[in-house]
């Protein structure tokens, strides 16, 4: 099967503009996770979508971050305005269902590198 | 929330050495997965291991809930062992910080 699709691969941007990533998950598969993935340190969940509706993004900064999921398939992830310290990689995931993280059931794409100068 | 410690920081081997690292949880949790984050940013699951013991190759990893750690043994390690392994808890997946490997020829 197809793997987790997203893409720019990488970004650049100057702090104070927009940035979208878009997403593309495997296959029939329901969840759908954004984690931010700072240097050196491990990815941390930012929101996590069952099918097209939010059921958890209490990491999400809503200030400046929002994210969709229509239809249920793909998702964007949208950052306005940038700042110096959402420098990242941004990883989206999936998993049949919505205790994936139960059952082992986690694909990660590879990812899109954010830099914010 | 959830805290888990992941060691060594750093590991540093010769091809053909032997290595565990190690991954402590702060709270019971039913959920415990290794990763392995490749030099090129791409995370693969290892083991899905909430308790209990299970290999895959030269790859094999324990969980003692009752006792909130996981070890990942390598053995026999080879270059393409590099990289960073994290260990992830909880449905949501709490990750730690990662051990960074890096095994010479």
């Amino acid at each position: 099967e197809a793997g987790v699709a997203q893409s720019p691969r990488y970004k650049i941007i100057e702090k104070r503009q927009s940035v979208a990533f878009w997403c593309n998950p495997i296959s029939g598969h329901a969840t759908l996770y954004w984690y931010q993935q700072i240097l050196g340190q491990g990815p941390k969940l930012l929101i996590q979508f069952q099918n097209n509706g939010v059921v958890d993004d209490s990491q999400l900064p809503k200030d400046r971050f929002s994210a969709e999921r229509l239809k249920g398939v793909d998702s964007t992830l949208k950052i306005q305005p940038a700042k110096l310290e959402d420098s990242a990689v941004y990883l989206c995931a999936s998993s049949r269902s919505g205790t994936g993280g139960m059952r082992g059931d986690y694909t990660f794409g590879s990812g899109t590198r954010l830099t914010v100068v | 929330g959830i805290q888990v410690e992941q060691s060594p920081p750093d590991l540093i081997l010769q091809e053909g050495a032997n290595s565990t690292l190690r991954c402590n949880f702060s709270d019971s949790v039913n959920n415990l997965q290794w990763f392995h984050q490749n030099p090129w940013g791409q995370l693969i699951n290892l083991f899905y291991i909430p308790s209990g013991t299970k290999q895959n190759g030269r790859l094999s990893a324990t969980t003692v809930a009752t006792e909130r750690y996981s070890l990942l043994y390598i053995s026999s390690s080879q270059t393409t062992d590099s990289g960073v392994y994290f260990c992830a808890v909880g449905v949501k997946l709490v990750f730690g910080k990662g051990t960074k490997l890096t095994v010479n020829p």
